[in-house]
């Protein structure tokens, strides 16, 4: 399965600002998707970031809010904007490497909103 | 869309019990259904997954089962150690490529030694 790297692994931020986080992956993978986990809960698909197009948004989840950027086949940033308490969740970036089994999560980002 | 429940959300085992974790989906295209586990601080972890055209899959002491008909699928550990504890999520998706999944709640799963 493929391996991700996802940083920063946890952050601390003020409310009003942006954090960016940085998902790599050591192969080329069409799709990555990025999700959401509020403490003790579920995993909510925030959008699906597509090489060389815009990504495509979950209901609830807007651009303005969360910008993605996916420059090439192996890297997407997720940005959370204008940060609230409310945001304060774990983020985690998950890819289906083409032609082999499962979806694989990266360790996740741990952001905290004070 | 798809919504899958799962159940229960906590289970407490004794250490060498079997648990059994239980989900139902809604979406009868849904045809790829995953287990994670994930421990604390950790992203999830794929432990087996069963697609639509076989029943049962087993990987040591972890097995899916699948009912088409009825819409849900179990996993089974049996042999529980200490170190299976964290919560498990079940999910289902259309496919296993350019498709989303979507997740049940979680089970908190404890095996007290």
């Amino acid at each position: 399965s493929a391996v991700i790297s996802q940083k920063p692994s946890r952050d601390i931020c003020q409310r009003g600002t942006s954090l960016t986080i940085q998902c790599q992956v050591d192969s080329q993978v069409t799709m990555m998707f990025w999700y959401r986990q509020q403490p003790g809960q579920s995993l909510t698909l925030i959008a699906t970031a597509n090489q060389g197009s815009e990504a495509t948004y979950e209901s609830g989840f807007v651009i303005d809010k969360f910008p993605i950027s996916r420059p090439n086949l192996t890297f997407s940033t997720l940005t959370v904007s204008n940060m609230s308490p409310e945001d304060s969740s774990i983020y985690l970036c998950s890819v289906e490497v083409s032609g082999m089994d499962g979806y694989t999560f990266g360790s996740g980002t741990r952001l905290t909103v004070v | 869309g798809e919504n899958v429940e799962q159940h229960p959300s906590t289970l407490s085992v004794q250490e060498g019990d079997s648990a059994v974790i239980k989900c139902t989906y809604s979406d009868s295209a849904s045809n790829y259904f995953p287990w994670y586990k994930q421990e604390l601080g950790k992203g999830p972890q794929l432990i087996i997954d069963i697609r639509s055209n076989v029943g049962e899959k087993k990987d040591q002491r972890i097995a899916v089962t699948l009912n088409k008909t009825a819409k849900h699928f179990s996993l089974h550990i049996t042999e529980t150690q200490p170190e299976d504890s964290a919560v498990y999520f079940c999910a289902a998706a259309r496919n296993s490529g350019y498709s989303t999944l979507t997740f049940g709640k979680g089970t908190m799963l404890l095996v007290s030694p």
